[in-house]
């Protein structure tokens, strides 16, 4: 069980946008940033978003993040199939006093 | 441009001790400035944030897993090492060494190795 609440799957056509939530509580995405990781098939967790919606150089602006309260969100936009990965949310959790991350969006590009 | 290897017995028997090196190329872990960490990734599920260390020898741990979790730096390498203890089949996973974003442990891992994967069995 993740501490960070994720729907374990989502989809979309290519071109379209789409849009992966998360969810925490006040010990953590309440009161702390928020970054996003891609895993594409059999490799490392990339880092897509930190601090809750800049880039890392490189990662096309095609993806964005947001923030609000106790959730965020991810935002892919021109979708492609290139983009189809597992997307996981982290952030600190004052509790643990550590990272914790969600259980991961499966994202399929129909 | 830094890069991070995992080293290490893929198999390993209940009971015994896990033991994995990451060596780091491209940069140096004495330059401070990141701390560096082991991430888990049990099959087909999440990840799992095990613990931290600074090139001082600084650790900070998972409290699920710190009874039986030694983190180490040989900065004459540029490694660092995780030890976990009593290992059991629900210790069997991927295990990634990372670096952090920055200085501030609250900015999670920028650069990941490419993973290892530990099972542990008899």
């Amino acid at each position: 069980q993740s501490v960070l609440t994720q729907s374990p799957s989502a989809s979309g056509t290519p071109g379209q946008r789409v849009t992966i939530s998360c969810s925490g509580s006040s010990s953590n995405i309440g009161s702390n940033y928020v970054y996003w990781y891609q895993q594409l098939p059999g490799t490392a967790p990339k880092l897509l978003i930190y601090r809750n919606n800049q880039r890392p150089s490189g990662v096309p602006d095609r993806f964005s993040g947001s923030k609000s309260g106790r959730s965020a969100s991810l935002a892919i936009s021109g979708l492609r199939s290139q983009d189809e990965a597992d997307y996981y949310c982290a952030t600190w959790d004052d509790s643990l006093s550590g990272p914790v991350f969600g259980g991961g969006t499966k994202l399929t590009v129909l | 441009q830094v890069q991070l290897q995992e080293s290490g017995p893929g198999l390993v028997k209940p009971s015994q001790t896990l033991s994995l090196t990451c060596t780091v190329s491209g940069g140096s872990i004495s330059s401070g400035g990141y701390y560096w960490g082991w991430i888990r990734q049990h099959p087909g599920k999440g990840l799992e944030w095990i613990g931290y260390i600074y090139y001082t020898g600084s650790t900070y741990y998972n409290p699920s897993l710190k009874s039986r979790v030694t983190m180490s730096v040989d900065t004459s390498k540029n490694q660092f090492s995780l030890k976990l203890s009593s290992v059991t089949a629900a210790d069997t996973a991927i295990y990634y060494c990372a670096r952090t974003l920055t200085y501030n442990l609250r900015d999670p891992f920028d650069i990941w190795g490419q993973g290892t994967m530990v099972t542990v069995s008899s």
